[in-house]
């Protein structure tokens, strides 16, 4: 079993619609990060936080540690924001990130 | 402030031919990960290197894979020969210091097609 697990793999919404993609780790953490990869393009750091919650623009991220749990929100979903989003953790007392194998999210017009 | 550089960004090699990515990190940043993305995957760490030294290559296929990073700034990675299993997305990422929790930033990667 994977040490972070995203949900869903895949996600097709709508312009316009809330969307949430879902994160859960199974082991001690230090930091979580929320990380954006369109196709052919490198990869680009949304957020990284240890407690509570982080916004920015359209886009929220929460996370629970005690439930090892975390959460990104997509407000008003625009086809721009079509992309993977890659949840990835700083094991806890290591420099090591393990990531989940992402959520394909395509919003169509 | 200039981003993580790689180059090339795209490679495609016949199997058995060598290949060589090249990493200019973030000024400062003392950290350095290579990092292979299969398709559908998650990145994996290839090696870590502080400043000049390798500090976890564990997961490095030393017999045909090497990495440098002579003066600890820029770092090239390079296969011989290279395996169809080996077509993959080559990302560097580096980090202003090791211990805690760093943020690490990415480079554009190298998307190296091997046929």
């Amino acid at each position: 079993k994977n040490e972070v697990e995203q949900s869903p793999q895949n996600l097709t919404a709508q312009e316009g619609e809330f969307i949430t993609i879902n994160c859960s780790y199974s082991v001690g953490i230090s930091a979580l990060h929320w990380l954006q990869q369109h196709p052919g393009g490198g990869i680009v750091s949304l957020f990284m936080l240890s407690s509570g919650k982080k916004k920015h623009g359209r886009l929220i991220a929460t996370i629970n540690i005690q439930e090892k749990h975390s959460s990104l929100h997509i407000t008003a979903s625009h086809p721009r924001d079509s992309a993977v989003y890659i949840c990835a953790v700083y094991k806890g007392g290591s420099e090591k990130l393990v990531f989940g194998k992402g959520t394909k999210l395509t919003v169509n017009p | 402030e200039a981003g993580v550089v790689q180059s090339p960004r795209y490679k495609i090699i016949e199997k058995k031919q060598p290949v060589a990515f090249w990493c200019n990190p973030i000024s400062g940043h003392n950290t350095l990960y290579w990092y292979r993305q299969n398709l559908g995957q998650g990145p994996e760490l290839l090696i870590r290197y502080e400043n000049e030294e390798a500090v976890d290559d564990s997961q490095l296929p030393k017999d045909r894979f090497s990495a440098e990073r002579l003066k600890g700034v820029d770092s090239t990675l390079k296969i011989q020969p290279a395996e169809l299993g080996d077509s993959a997305v080559y990302l560097c990422a580096s980090s202003r210091t090791s211990g805690g929790t760093y943020e690490q930033y990415f480079g554009p990667g190298t998307r190296l097609t091997v046929t």
